[in-house]
């Protein structure tokens, strides 16, 4: 079956502007993660969704936002970009809800370059 | 907060060498515990997973993992490196309880298999 697909691959913005980035989960999962990867911060979670919810939020500013649509895609916003939010931004679906044994399938990322 | 700990940040190697990557982590309660590979221009990729039972997991492409809980520990091992597993490697922890599924990822190593 298909994998997780994260569009576009890879984006150049201007500081100030905004950006969406999305995941199409594999099918029949439910969960889905994003995660930015920087060289100096490494892998840091970003937040969680199930079922439309946010579940889980990590340590970001606001300008950082996401959402679920009813068939499990999910897009995540940033606005008003900043120089430090060139990043490769990872998104990961999960089985199901429960925090029991689950595991993450991570897409390729989309590169997020702020300049 | 738990924590993941790489202590390994450039590990190089000549094939044929044998490999152990170091991970701790530190959180008190029950963990879903994994190690992620990340090739060159690639997503991550599962290499193994503990959830729980027998605390050596053997994974894909001949890497295994031993989990020692008095040392919070998740150390990646395998026999015999070859030039094709030049690549980072991370740790990541999910604690469990709650609905979270949030990973906590290490710093990564990154590995060097000189042919």
């Amino acid at each position: 079956k298909a994998g997780v697909t994260q569009t576009p691959r890879y984006l150049i913005k201007t500081r100030g502007q905004q950006v969406t980035l999305s995941c199409s989960p594999i099918s029949g999962h439910r969960s889905v993660s994003w995660y930015q990867q920087t060289p100096g911060q490494g892998l840091q979670f970003l937040f969680e969704y199930f079922s439309e919810t946010q579940r889980n939020k990590g340590n970001f500013p606001g300008r950082f936002s996401g959402r679920q649509f009813s068939n499990s895609r999910s897009e995540m916003n940033v606005s008003t970009l900043e120089l430090g939010d060139s990043a490769l931004y990872l998104c990961a679906s999960m089985t199901q809800g429960g925090g029991l044994n689950t595991e993450a399938f991570f897409g390729q990322g989309t590169r997020l370059t702020v300049v | 907060a738990q924590s993941v700990s790489q202590h390994n940040h450039h590990v190089i190697l000549s094939e044929a060498a044998s490999l152990e990557l170091g991970c701790n982590y530190s959180y008190g309660g029950t963990v879903n515990l994994f190690w992620y590979v990340q090739y060159p221009g690639q997503h991550l990729q599962l290499l193994l997973k503990y959830f729980s039972g027998d605390p050596l997991v053997k994974g894909i492409k001949g890497f295994e993992a031993e989990f020692i809980k008095s040392k919070f520990s998740f150390n990646l091992r395998k026999p015999s490196v070859q030039w094709s597993d030049t690549a980072e490697y991370f740790c990541a922890v999910n604690p469990l309880g709650g609905s979270a599924r949030q990973l906590t990822f290490g710093s990564g190593t990154q590995l060097t298999v000189l042919p």
